[in-house]
């Protein structure tokens, strides 16, 4: 069973475009994240989400924005993307206390 | 926000030889600190990890030391092998995972 999975792998889309990836996690994790890898490949967190709190890094634009149906989803909107958002996007979860981060297959995003 | 410093940012070595990769963080509130390698296209997946209230662990070839202190942690791969080519991060939490800019590392055979 995958522990955690977003979808789509691949999205090539044109400027100006809103998409969504979608991310779930099976392990009964209370935390979730969004990271951001660029073609440096440095590992830039854009959200954190548990039940309580929502922790949003201050660099993130606010034309992205994750929404979280429920404990195992957590779901990225990006609105009018640009050529900057072209990256790997990692959605990852954990429990609260101090575990591992688990890490989706990543979904490469190519805005053209 | 934590801030980690990784360094260097790309390492070679011969085959056999050992790798330390460092890192540095600024939040105290810092309490756990895992090593994450990501291979070519995959995704990022862990390798060891250390907590703080320990200063050293060590699995097999890989083994990790905390300066709670000095606030920094380093990363020791001994007898490397060619598989063990890849990006290797260093994180720490506190209330968030924050990662450090990675290390490309290149085991020469």
């Amino acid at each position: 069973d995958t522990a955690v999975s977003q979808t789509p792998k691949y999205l090539v889309t044109q400027m100006g475009n809103d998409k969504s990836i979608k991310c779930e996690q099976n392990l009964g994790h209370d935390t979730m994240y969004w990271y951001k890898q660029d073609s440096k490949k440095f590992l830039k967190i854009m959200f954190s989400y548990n039940n309580k709190e929502l922790i949003i890094n201050e660099t993130v634009p606010n034309r992205f924005s994750p929404k979280s149906p429920d404990k195992a989803h957590l779901n990225l909107h990006i609105n009018s993307l640009e050529l900057g958002d072209s990256a790997v996007y990692f959605c990852a979860s954990s429990q609260v206390t101090g575990t591992e981060a688990f890490f989706g297959q990543g979904t490469r995003l190519t805005v053209v | 926000g934590e801030n980690v410093e990784q360094h260097p940012s790309t390492l070679s070595v011969q085959e056999g030889d050992s790798a330390v990769i460092k890192c540095t963080y600024s939040d105290s509130a810092s309490n756990y600190f895992p090593w994450y390698k990501q291979e070519l296209g995959k995704r990022p997946q862990l390798i060891i990890d250390i907590r703080s209230n320990v200063g050293e662990k060590k699995d097999q070839r890989i083994a990790v030391t905390l300066n709670k202190t000095a606030k920094h942690f380093s990363l020791h791969i001994t007898e490397t092998q060619p598989e063990d080519s890849a990006v290797y991060f260093c994180a720490a939490r506190g209330n968030q995972f924050y990662f450090g800019t990675g290390t490309s590392l290149t085991v020469i055979p």
